[in-house]
C-alpha cells in the first residue's frame, strides 16, 4: 500500500521568512496530493492541492511542487505570518488519503 | 453550504455503553469517510462510503460499526469501547471517483473520551 514520508517533523520560522515542507510517497498510482493545515482543536482544512498532471500550483503565499518521477512534492510557504502556526499533513491518494506524520510549523514575531 | 457537521462535539462514555456519533453533509458528496486522530498523529482512515455503500474497511474492530442511511448522513455506532479508542473522530465528505480522486473536506470532529 501506500507509505507518505514527511520532512521535517518542527519547523520554526521568523516571521516574513520561507518555510518548506517536503514529502515522499511511494505508490506510483497515487495521482491526487492534498496539504491540510490543522490548527490546535480544529479540523483538517485543505489549504491547497495538486494533481499528477500538474508540475506547480500556486495560491497567493502557498505553493505546491511535484516531482512524480522522484516521487516527492513539497508545501512552499512565503512571507510566513504568525497565523501560518499550525500542523500540516500532506497526504497522497489513490483509492484513500494516506497521511504523512504532519509538521508542526511554528512562526515567531 | 459548504460544510460538513459532526455531533456531539464531545462524548465520555463508559466502556460498557453504546453510543453513536453522526455526521451531516449538503454539499451533494456521494463519499463519506470516518477518520480516527490521536493527539499530534494525522488522520487514520476506518471506514468509505460511495453512493451509501461501504468500499472500504481498513480492519477496524467490530466494536466500531459505521451506517449511512442516505447520502448526507454518516453515523458510527460505538460498543464496548476500550480506553485506547479515545481519540479525535472525524468525518470527511466528497465527490467519489473511480480513479479520479477529489477534494476532502472534514467535519469539525467529535472529541471521544472512554472511561
Amino acid at each position: 500500500g501506500e507509505n507518505v514520508e514527511q520532512h521535517p517533523s518542527t519547523l520554526s520560522v521568523q516571521e516574513g521568512d520561507s518555510a518548506v515542507i517536503k514529502c515522499t510517497y511511494s505508490d506510483s498510482a497515487s495521482n491526487y496530493f492534498p496539504w491540510y493545515k490543522q490548527e490546535l482543536g480544529k479540523r483538517p482544512q485543505l489549504i491547497i492541492d495538486i494533481r499528477s498532471n500538474v508540475g506547480e500550483k500556486k495560491d497567493q503565499r502557498i505553493a505546491v511542487t511535484l516531482n512524480k518521477t522522484a516521487k516527492h512534492f513539497s508545501l512552499h510557504i512565503t512571507e510566513t505570518q504568525p497565523e501560518d502556526s499550525a500542523v500540516y499533513f500532506c497526504a497522497a491518494s489513490g483509492t484513500a488519503l494516506i497521511f504523512g506524520k504532519g509538521t508542526t510549523l511554528s512562526v515567531s514575531s | 453550504d459548504t460544510e460538513v457537521t459532526q455531533t456531539p462535539k464531545h462524548l465520555v462514555m463508559g466502556m460498557t455503553n453504546k453510543k453513536s456519533l453522526k455526521c451531516e453533509q449538503h454539499m451533494g458528496h456521494r463519499a463519506m469517510y470516518w477518520y480516527k486522530q490521536k493527539a499530534k498523529k494525522p488522520p487514520e482512515l476506518m471506514f468509505v462510503y460511495s453512493y451509501e455503500k461501504l468500499s472500504i474497511n481498513e480492519s477496524v474492530p467490530s466494536r466500531f460499526s459505521p451506517e449511512c442511511p442516505n447520502s448526507s448522513l454518516l453515523n458510527l455506532h460505538l460498543h464496548a469501547l476500550q480506553p485506547e479508542d479515545s481519540a479525535l473522530y472525524l468525518c470527511a465528505s466528497s465527490q467519489p471517483g473511480t480513479g479520479i480522486p477529489y477534494e476532502q473536506y472534514f467535519g469539525p470532529g467529535t472529541r471521544l473520551t472512554v472511561t
